[in-house]
């Protein structure tokens, strides 16, 4: 158990729809890190959060946002969802970000039909 | 595009034989990370290497990096059908001390243990 938690873990919905993901890091942990994974694209690495603030971008589509709270966890929000978004979504937390190994949690599916 | 392209894309073996997995990567490196993942799992990470070590050692796992030909290996020795997962190598750019943790990771490599 990496102690990382992500809710849920199947979502299944249509396209269009609006999803939230829902992660909680490991205790301690300041880092957060979404990745997602998919057949075609691989682990892409979207944004990462460092006690509440946005740290780094990556390849996040302008339809997908996120935020840490003050409790550290960290909510991804994905909007007017399209085939191709179906994919594994990871959370991931560290202590404090550089030299530091990720801790994954289980991932929520995303299926858009 | 993926910093880390890893060869075998799919390694097939039998139990007790050692499982060799290569990743080469672009940029410059503050260190090199290799990562498990069971089907459908997260990832799990096995063992970090700076970039100014040159071999590290973990229980059955040896990793290697070359930075003058971006390089690595991970061995996996005297496998186990538990063996059988995804690895991933990841990288964290040298980015001059802006690159907060951030992890590039390969496509991976399916390995296969036979009981």
């Amino acid at each position: 158990d990496s102690g990382v938690t992500q809710t849920p873990k199947h979502l299944i919905t249509a396209t269009g729809q609006r999803v939230t993901l829902r992660c909680s890091p490991r205790s301690g942990d300041l880092s957060v890190y979404w990745y997602q994974q998919s057949l075609d694209q691989g682990l892409q690495f979207l944004i990462q959060y460092y006690n509440g603030e946005e740290r780094a971008k990556g390849n996040i589509l302008e339809r997908f946002s996120a935020q840490q709270f003050p409790d550290l966890h960290s909510e991804l929000n994905l909007s007017s969802l399209e085939l191709g978004d179906s994919a594994l979504y990871f959370c991931a937390s560290s202590p404090v970000g550089t030299k530091s190994p990720l801790h994954f949690g289980n991932g929520t599916r995303l299926t858009v039909t | 595009s993926q910093q880390g392209e890893e060869d075998p894309q799919a390694l097939s073996i039998q139990e007790g034989e050692n499982a060799t997995m290569n990743c080469s990567y672009k940029t410059s490196i503050n260190n090199l990370q290799w990562y498990r993942q069971n089907s459908g799992r997260g990832l799990v990470h096995l063992i970090l290497i700076r970039s100014n070590e040159r071999e590290k050692h973990s229980g059955r796992l040896r990793v290697t990096l070359d930075t003058s030909k971006k390089s690595s290996s991970l061995l996996i020795t005297a496998s186990r059908a538990a063996d059988t997962a995804s690895y991933f190598c990841a990288t964290e750019p040298n980015a001059g001390g802006t690159s907060y943790g951030k992890l590039t990771f390969g496509q991976g490599t399916i390995l296969t243990v036979h009981p």
